[in-house]
């Protein structure tokens, strides 16, 4: 099972922020946090994963919060195409365990 | 920028059928993995391949799949004898493997379908 739990679905406006919240309790101090995205059955996208510290990227920022256990993702200006399934996964990058477990994601949808 | 290949986009089959789902992989890439998605459920993890060998395999991932690297570019998944429920989306990604920015990169999926 993932262990991650995030909400359902969420609503952004159109050239606000969305921020998509996390919530990983059990996480271990050799687990990254990544983000995914799939936009209506296409594959999934890689967006953007950190450790400890606060990452951005051109995509997105992640914020982790000093105990580690929620994470934010931050759309700073999110657009219509940014309506997607968004997915919070926790993993370790070392080893031969590499894969994802996927939970439901959270829904996001940008209104015009 | 680099991408994952996948073909066909669609395979529709006949139950019992075998069939092979075919992958490019980044070309510096390490691992490789397969997922699938049934219509509307979660993503699921089926196996990862490393060094010409599997490394980690699901449960869905039983006597019935298979999966090669037949030559430097290729990364196939065959199912030997399809069941209804083997309907899905199938996604191919693949990861450098090393060090701390080993996002998996994933393939725009073949849609099999079994009748």
């Amino acid at each position: 099972d993932a262990k991650t739990t995030q909400p359902t679905s969420m609503d952004c406006a159109e050239g606000r922020a969305a921020n998509l919240p996390c919530n990983h309790s059990t996480i271990s101090g050799n687990e990254y946090v990544y983000w995914y995205r799939q936009i209506h059955s296409q594959g999934p996208q890689y967006i953007i994963h950190g450790l400890k510290n606060n990452e951005t990227n051109e995509m997105a920022s992640l914020i982790i919060t000093e105990d580690r256990k929620s994470s934010t993702l931050i759309l700073p200006h999110a657009t219509l195409r940014d309506t997607a399934v968004y997915y919070c996964i926790v993993r370790a990058n070392a080893g031969n365990n590499r894969k994802l477990i996927w939970g439901l994601g959270t829904s996001l949808a940008v209104n015009p | 920028e680099p991408e994952v290949t996948q073909t066909p986009s669609h395979q529709v089959t006949q139950m019992g059928q075998e069939v092979i789902l075919r992958c490019v992989p980044i070309s510096n890439h390490l691992y490789f993995y397969w997922y699938r998605q049934i219509l509307g459920q979660k993503v699921e993890f089926l196996v990862s391949f490393y060094n010409n060998e599997i490394s980690e395999k699901s449960e869905i991932f039983d006597d019935q799949f298979s999966v090669e690297r037949p030559d430097g570019s290729n990364f196939t998944l065959k199912i030997r004898s399809t069941k209804l429920e083997d309907s899905a989306m199938y996604f191919c990604a693949s990861s450098e493997g090393a060090g701390r920015w080993d996002e998996q990169f994933f393939g725009p999926g073949t849609r099999l379908t079994v009748l």
